[in-house]
């Protein structure tokens, strides 16, 4: 079954930069997804990478994806005190069954001035 | 466009009683999710639509909820009877049907408190 897991928290000074981990168990995933939740509001997507990929970066955002170790990281460059937020990654696997998007329990990441 | 709008923001109720959450997806999209958060448990899909249609709410607690939609453009979550330990945030999300992956756009959510 598809089971997505992260650290809890991580903390980090401004300008430095940041690393959030995440690992799935789901081979069969086709998009990997972070998400970014701010303090009293929903999530809103901040990058995905396709399955097929195994880096992609978005200005501040380097997301790596290590397929053999179903392992999927965030960094985020230049950390900044409004970076501080919840991060969730997310598998989305296709199946006979049904799609489903599988969140992880999220990251909670401290930005220190 | 607006966004997913939800209603209300904040709901205080009594235990026992029935409490109904609101959603308005982006229009033109097809799918509708409902989830919860909780520290404890962290986000869970409760239940999700696909073109006005229950596709699976194997996530649904228990049967004191219930969802319902009568349109593409409103979906309700229901509580009756309301407990304590339905405390949580609930958002709601939508997607469209060939969007990049089925990237979901989520509600501002309603935080629910149950005395």
């Amino acid at each position: 079954g598809e089971d997505v897991e992260q650290s809890l928290f991580l903390s980090v000074r401004e300008g430095d930069s940041s690393v959030i981990n995440c690992t799935y168990t789901d081979s069969s995933s086709t998009y990997l997804y972070w998400y970014k939740q701010e303090p009293g509001a929903g999530l809103q997507l901040l990058t995905y990478i396709f399955s097929n990929m195994d880096m992609k970066q978005d200005q501040r955002l380097t997301v790596l994806l290590n397929k053999k170790d179903k392992h999927l990281s965030l960094r985020i460059a230049d950390t900044q005190t409004g970076d501080s937020a919840i991060y969730f990654c997310a598998e989305y696997v296709i199946k006979a069954a049904g799609n489903k998007l599988t969140f992880g329990g999220g990251t909670r990441v401290l930005v220190k001035p | 466009d607006a966004g997913v709008i939800q209603s209300p923001r904040h709901e205080v109720t009594e235990m026992g009683q029935e409490v109904t959450l609101r959603c308005k997806p982006i229009s033109g999209h097809d799918y509708l999710f409902w989830y919860r958060q909780t520290m404890m448990r962290g986000l869970e899909l409760l239940i999700y639509f696909n073109n006005n249609v229950p596709i699976d709410d194997s996530g649904m607690p228990e049967d004191r909820f219930s969802a319902k939609m009568p349109n593409a453009s409103f979906s309700t979550l229901k509580i009756q009877p309301s407990e304590p330990r339905d405390s949580a945030v609930y958002f709601c999300a939508s997607s469209v049907l060939a969007g990049e992956g089925n990237e979901q756009f989520f509600g501002p959510g309603t935080r629910l408190t149950v005395l």
